[in-house]
């Protein structure tokens, strides 16, 4: 059983750009959520979905920032115009569900903007 | 200040030793769990600790939850220099969707040989 698979995992942009990220969640997970972590720091919730909806985005940006997980096929997390300061490692992790359920992490995609 | 917050944010000891921080947070919780965290690699999941639990042990790590202080403990016990990560508290929340996590800003471990 493949755990969460994210893609690519390196990604170099420059200021303008569109980042699309990819999250694949383990088999049977349902839950899909994104994080954004900067250097020496913790990670930051962005946005939770489950199978075509999105549940609680409060910590995404307003702007150029989007998320979804369609009914088939990975979750996309969209970043259009890239600044240098979306510059990040970003993580995706999935759950079976329910809120009292641990959350497993993919190995992150590191977004770097020129 | 955010919800999870570790204590120390580093610490250096000898291989052997006994490893231990803290974490603080602010509201009621469902749940607290525990991620370690190499460089520039994802986080693994270590333990998860239910808010009418009060400890929790597994291999080496021992977890406790005291949830009239809002805070737990991780301990490391007989520390080995694979042990040297960054180790983060993430705090589930009551009436949250999901299981949306809010971690601290972690504790960095280093364990020389």
């Amino acid at each position: 059983n493949a755990g969460v698979m994210q893609n690519p995992r390196h990604l170099v942009r420059r200021r303008g750009q569109e980042a699309r990220l990819r999250c694949s969640p383990m088999k049977g997970h349902s839950h899909v959520y994104w994080y954004r972590q900067l250097p020496e720091e913790g990670l930051k919730f962005m946005v939770y979905l489950q199978k075509e909806n999105i549940i609680d985005e409060s910590g995404m940006p307003k702007e150029r920032f989007s998320a979804e997980f369609p009914k088939e096929g990975p979750s996309i997390l969209r970043i259009q115009q890239v600044v240098r300061g979306d510059s990040a490692a970003y993580f995706c992790a999935s759950s079976v569900g329910g809120s009292r359920e641990k959350l497993f992490f993919g190995s992150g995609t590191q977004l770097s903007v020129l | 200040s955010q919800q999870g917050e570790e204590d120390p944010q580093a610490l250096s000891i000898q291989e052997g030793e006994n490893a231990t921080m803290n974490c603080s947070y602010k509201t009621s919780i469902n749940n607290l769990q525990w991620y370690r965290q190499n460089s520039g690699r994802g986080l693994v999941h270590l333990i998860l600790i239910r808010s009418n639990e009060r400890e929790k042990h597994s291999g080496r790590l021992r977890v406790t939850l005291d949830t009239s202080k809002k805070s737990s403990s991780l301990l490391i016990t007989a520390s080995r220099a694979a042990d040297t990560a960054s180790y983060f508290c993430a705090t589930g929340r009551i009436k949250a969707a999901g299981n949306k996590l809010t971690f601290g800003g972690g504790t960095r471990v280093l364990v020389k040989p």
